[in-house]
């Protein structure tokens, strides 16, 4: 099993569709969680981080379910700007004196016109 | 701006050259990683070093070997490469604090031909 699972897409959306991606992670130890936005050749950049208690930044929304070990990103009213490929990110059991950070492959999402 | 640079932004080379890619940060961040991102796969960590100590070793070819003299540069030194190491190669750094969040250069889009 791999230790951050993604549908790598694409997903094709219309502008203003609500689109929702989910990740699952298989070490129960992990402890922080995060979504990040990758730009065709650019780096991934942090779109938000995810708490327990799920956390909304405009028209994103993150939850985490503990129990099940996944986490979920939600986008509402879709952009063409929003197109790009989010990454899962996974980090928690230490290793060498720092928290290991597993990324999962991307779901690439393409908002059409 | 991320406050973490990267150089040269573009490499083509043969398999018997040797080379070197830069990455130098900004952000007074005590850790500093190499990874791989090759096409369909989610990025690689190969290199890990806190405080200027090497920490991480991800099973990494010892074609590439890395170098950190100071908490603000970290170098990949290539040589022999074979042409499946083509890939982009990013640098990331980050406080070491309990988030973990990673802020990512802009990479290095390697060709070995």
């Amino acid at each position: 099993r791999k230790e951050v699972e993604q549908d790598p897409g694409p997903f094709n959306v219309p502008e203003g569709a609500t689109v929702a991606f989910n990740c699952t992670y298989s070490n129960s130890a992990s402890q922080s969680f995060f979504w990040y936005r990758q730009d065709c050749r650019k780096e991934p950049k942090l779109l938000m981080s995810v708490y327990s208690s799920g956390n909304e930044d405009g028209r994103f929304t993150a939850q985490l379910n503990r129990a099940s070990q996944y986490i979920s990103l939600l986008i509402r009213d879709s952009k063409l700007s929003d197109s790009a490929t989010y990454l899962c990110v996974v980090s928690g059991g230490s290793s060498g004196g720092y928290q290991k950070v597993t990324f999962g492959i991307g779901t690439k999402l393409q908002v059409i016109p | 701006e991320t406050g973490v640079t990267q150089t040269p932004r573009h490499l083509v080379m043969g398999m018997t050259n040797k080379k070197s890619l830069k990455c130098e940060q900004h952000l007074g961040h005590n850790a500093m990683y190499w990874y791989k991102q090759s096409a369909k796969k989610p990025l690689e960590l190969m290199f890990v070093y806190n405080f200027k100590e090497q920490t991480e070793n991800n099973s990494v070819p010892s074609r590439f070997s890395p170098e950190c003299p100071n908490s603000s540069h970290l170098f990949l030194h290539l040589h022999t490469l074979q042409p499946e190491d083509s890939a982009l190669y990013l640098c990331a750094s980050n406080p070491l604090t309990n988030r973990q969040q990673q802020f990512f250069g802009p990479g290095t889009r390697l060709t070995v031909l």
